[in-house]
């Protein structure tokens, strides 16, 4: 199985930070990247797919890359709905796997 | 605009098999570029993927759930199906439906259903 790392596992940012997660996968999972956003009592919903694709609707703000040390999400501007548990997942071999969650207060 | 919706028995006895429904609207599960699966999440824990299926019937499951789970699709009720037989209290959780894109394998979760909690007691 592919193993997904993410950091931090927590973090307390206020409104209008700039915020970064990352996630590093155990194999070379190309760009078979997708990321999540989860508010309690709520599914999760999809951000961004193949590392770096805003799935629509999803603002701007959310960015997502690729880089010799992994993958980020990286947060804009934060503001107060983002406050939420971010998950990173990958598709590039089953089974699919998701990071332990990076949950995002104030 | 697709919605999906689980539909079970909320409470499933020790040793027993859950089954859950997951109605589809705003699309048809016959489609051919995508897949439809299960996920679970135990309280306060992570995401967990269970399996998923394509419209021709070909499933995949994860290696952990393979000797317990089933999935299977019926293109004239547009819905999907989730079984897992001998549940333990490890099968505690929400469960979701969801619909995958396709990249070789099924990918991204792009549409998620509100999920359903299922306690395993008895």
């Amino acid at each position: 199985d592919i193993q997904m790392t993410q950091s931090p596992s927590s973090l307390s940012a206020s409104v209008g930070d700039r915020v970064t997660i990352t996630c590093q996968a155990s194999h070379d999972i190309d760009n078979h990247l997708s990321w999540y956003q989860q508010k309690p009592g709520k599914p999760p919903k999809l951000l961004i797919y193949a590392a770096s694709y805003l799935e629509e609707g999803v603002p701007s703000r959310f960015t997502g890359s690729d880089s010799e040390a992994g993958f980020s999400l990286t947060i804009d501007s934060l503001q107060p709905e983002d406050f939420a548990t971010y998950y990173c997942q990958q598709y590039d071999d089953l089974p699919l796997t998701f990071g332990g969650g990076t949950r995002v207060d104030i | 605009q697709v919605h999906l919706q689980e539909s079970g028995p909320g409470l499933v006895k020790p040793s027993e098999t859950l089954s859950l429904l997951c109605s589809v609207s705003g699309g048809a599960v016959k489609n051919y570029d995508k897949y439809w699966g299960w996920v679970r999440q135990p309280p306060g824990k992570g995401l967990e993927w269970i399996g998923s299926i394509y419209y021709t019937g070909t499933t995949f499951f994860a290696p952990s759930l393979r000797t317990r789970v089933n999935i299977s699709l019926d293109t004239s009720e547009n819905t999907f199906s989730l079984t897992l037989t001998s549940v333990t209290a490890a099968d505690t959780a929400v469960y979701y439906c969801v619909r995958q894109g396709i990249v070789v394998v099924p990918a991204y979760l792009e549409v998620w259903g509100t999920g359903t909690t299922v306690s395993v007691s008895s």
